[in-house]
């Protein structure tokens, strides 16, 4: 079955530092999600990417699709406190598949 | 718009005790979705419903699991008899599609079971 590996598990950031996490998957997705979740919190959607090789921006953050559409990337510049959290990809073939995450924790 | 309501937010009892978990999803939403939180194992599916049927249970752990979806509006997840390691957060979410549209996550029923 489908499987949604995320690295790194933890990303422990100096305020104002750029960082990435990285999502891979076992099989070719139709599209893929990314998800945030402050602590206590629920996943909250961040963005979606379906096209091979897509970009999007929100401000600081870059969410990237293989052009195999078989791993994703997200990259925080300039971190912030507000950045903490953890971030979760889930990819789609008929049903969303989470990574297991990447907890950020922020030094000021 | 209401989002998707869970209740309770915080449930503690004694294992071997029948726990209900509720969730309303936001109106219109054809699926609804069961997921538990732990620090092992992450952010795991439990099961789904789509138009109040049950699509894919493979992730219920076992028996003592049961989820229903009596109509569109509400649905339960329940442990019988309850047991230590269920202690996790419970999600629902729903969305309109199963794969294409995000889901929006209820704030989740922290279960712990002594």
């Amino acid at each position: 079955g489908q499987q949604v590996m995320q690295i790194p598990q933890y990303q422990h950031v100096q305020e104002g530092e750029d960082f990435t996490t990285y999502c891979n998957s076992s099989t070719t997705l139709s599209n893929i999600q990314w998800y945030k979740q402050r602590p206590g919190g629920h996943p909250v959607f961040l963005i979606q990417l379906v096209k091979s090789g897509e970009v999007k921006k929100q401000k600081r953050l870059t969410f990237q699709f293989g052009e195999a559409k078989k791993n994703s990337s997200l990259h925080i510049t300039a971190t912030q406190t507000t950045d903490v959290g953890t971030y979760f990809c889930a990819g789609n073939d008929y049903k969303l598949s989470f990574g297991a995450g990447t907890t950020v924790t922020v030094r000021a | 718009d209401a989002g998707v309501i869970q209740s309770p937010r915080h449930e503690v009892t004694e294992m071997g005790q029948e726990v209900t978990l509720r969730c309303k999803p936001i109106s219109g939403h054809d699926y609804l979705f069961w997921y538990r939180q732990t620090m092992m194992r992450g952010l795991e599916l439990l099961i789904y419903f789509n138009n109040n049927v049950p699509i894919d249970d493979s992730g219920m752990p076992e028996d003592r699991f049961s989820a229903k979806m009596p109509n569109a509006s509400f649905s339960t997840l329940k442990i019988q008899p309850s047991e230590p390691r269920d202690s996790a957060v419970y999600f629902c979410a729903s969305s309109y599609d199963s794969a294409h549209q995000p889901q929006h996550f209820g704030d989740g029923t922290r279960l712990s079971i002594l």
